[in-house]
């Protein structure tokens, strides 16, 4: 199997709870942001974004919150189901168009 | 049906040998972007390319080259395969422009011994 994220922060969440998975962004200069999920076996897969312009971006089920002055990204996953259990990513344009930077990833383990 | 893929999906090869990785597209995307991935490393970006004509180093290009053979196709070699480079490779593409999504192809897990 996968050894993708043998060292990641794990989140464990009860089905039909509510996920919280944050992450801290390194460049004030950032403008554009984007939560990916990866599954085992499989790349990352979108899942939101949201541009610096914004602090808050609601998709289906999912969140995602901009904090500017501490740099900071959250994703919030609602009602989470065992469909939801993947290594989640945040990302960061770093200025110049489409470069993105990834963070380490969380690792998002759901419990029945 | 994937629109990014990738060949091949598994590799296991031996130090000082060459080896190229393959990726194409059906996105008509025209950017395109070859990234590794290490245990609690996350991605890291290889070489990007905007056009056919324009290729350009990322973060850790030390040991890699690539080439844009057309639009759809972007390839990733190892002129001389070390251990170190043992990991996981993703091809991704986006639109042009600073506010797109990349889209990832399945990965290419390469075991250099």
């Amino acid at each position: 199997g996968e050894n993708v994220g043998l060292h990641l922060p794990t989140l464990s969440v009860q089905e039909g709870d509510n996920s919280i998975i944050n992450c801290a962004y390194s460049n004030s200069a950032s403008d554009y942001f984007i939560w990916y999920k990866q599954e085992s076996g499989k790349g990352p897969q979108f899942i939101i974004d949201i541009r610096s312009n914004m602090d808050k971006r609601q998709g289906q089920r999912v969140t995602v919150l901009l904090n500017k002055t501490v740099k900071h990204l959250s994703l919030q996953i609602a009602a989470t189901q065992p469909g939801d259990s993947a290594v989640y990513f945040c990302a960061e344009n770093t200025g110049t168009a489409s470069k993105l930077t990834f963070g380490t990833g969380t690792r998002l383990q759901v419990t029945l | 049906d994937a629109d990014v893929t990738q060949t091949p999906r598994n590799r296991i090869t031996k130090t000082g040998k060459r080896i190229m990785l393959e990726c194409s597209q059906t996105k008509g995307h025209d950017r395109m972007y070859w990234y590794r991935q290490d245990p609690g490393l996350g991605l890291r970006l290889i070489y990007y390319s905007f056009d056919v004509k324009d290729i350009n180093k990322g973060e850790i290009s030390d040991g890699y080259s690539v080439s844009r053979q057309a639009q759809a196709k972007f390839s990733l070699s190892l002129e001389s395969a070390i251990p170190n480079q043992t990991a996981l490779y993703f091809c991704a593409t986006s639109e042009a422009g600073g506010y797109n999504e990349q889209f990832f192809g399945p990965g290419t897990r390469l075991t250099v011994l």
